[in-house]
């Protein structure tokens, strides 16, 4: 079975800071891999997907992601971030019957 | 845009009540999907339904159940609360069953059970 690993609960950084939220999976035949974020007191929305062809994948809000197959990562980067980036960050990877797969999720948090 | 609402965004009920739990989509999607969401634990998949009254359990269906008898309409039912369901719920919709993975979240029921 697949499984999600996000190895930070929390990441403080300062604001305008460069900033990674790591994940790992399990590895499979196919991977289609995504970055969901959840803002207070909001739903989830996707935030960028991996679905094949090049492995750096640009998302929502100026965020981007690098596919890493043989480390079985799929980190999520942003360079420069803003106080409106805070939020909780969820990895996920879809499973052999269409559904997704969650990791425990990462609270970014952005300090002045 | 996608929109999902759920019925209420807090929710306060006592040990043993039924507990009814409504989400609307307004996309014409056929999947929809309730998941509870606990710190530490990232989303788990309660109960999933790719069509009226169809329904094929998650990971944590225990306790639970679910109706959809319209396209639109996904309700959670908790036949007789108990404490440990105290939980952020929430619904999710997507497209067809092949594109499951992009779905649309309402913004959540915070359910506290005493």
């Amino acid at each position: 079975a697949q499984s999600v690993t996000q190895l930070d609960s929390q990441v403080p950084v300062f604001e305008e800071a460069p900033v990674e939220l790591r994940c790992n999976y399990s590895s499979s035949v196919s991977v289609y891999l995504f970055w969901y974020v959840q803002y207070p007191n909001q739903g989830l929305q996707l935030l960028l997907k991996y679905l094949s062809g090049s492995t750096l994948v640009k998302g929502i809000n100026g965020f981007e992601a690098e596919f890493n197959k043989s480390q079985t990562s799929f980190h999520l980067r942003k360079p420069s971030v803003h106080i409106s980036d805070t939020a909780e960050y969820f990895c996920a990877v879809r499973d052999s019957n269409y559904q997704l797969i969650w990791g425990a999720g990462t609270k970014l948090i952005i300090k002045p | 845009d996608v929109k999902v609402t759920q019925s209420s965004r807090y929710l306060v009920k006592r040990t043993g009540e039924k507990v009814f739990l409504e989400c609307v989509q307004d996309m014409d999607h056929e999947n929809m999907f309730w998941y509870r969401q606990d710190p530490g634990l990232g989303l788990r998949l309660i109960y999933f339904s790719y069509d009226v009254k169809m329904k094929e359990k998650g990971d944590i269906p225990e306790g639970y159940s679910v109706s959809r008898e319209k396209k639109e309409r996904f309700s959670l039912i908790l036949e007789s609360a108990s404490t440990n369901q105290t939980s952020m719920y929430l619904c999710a919709s997507s497209l067809l069953r092949g594109y499951a993975y992009e779905q649309y979240f309402g913004p959540g029921t915070r359910l506290t059970v005493t």
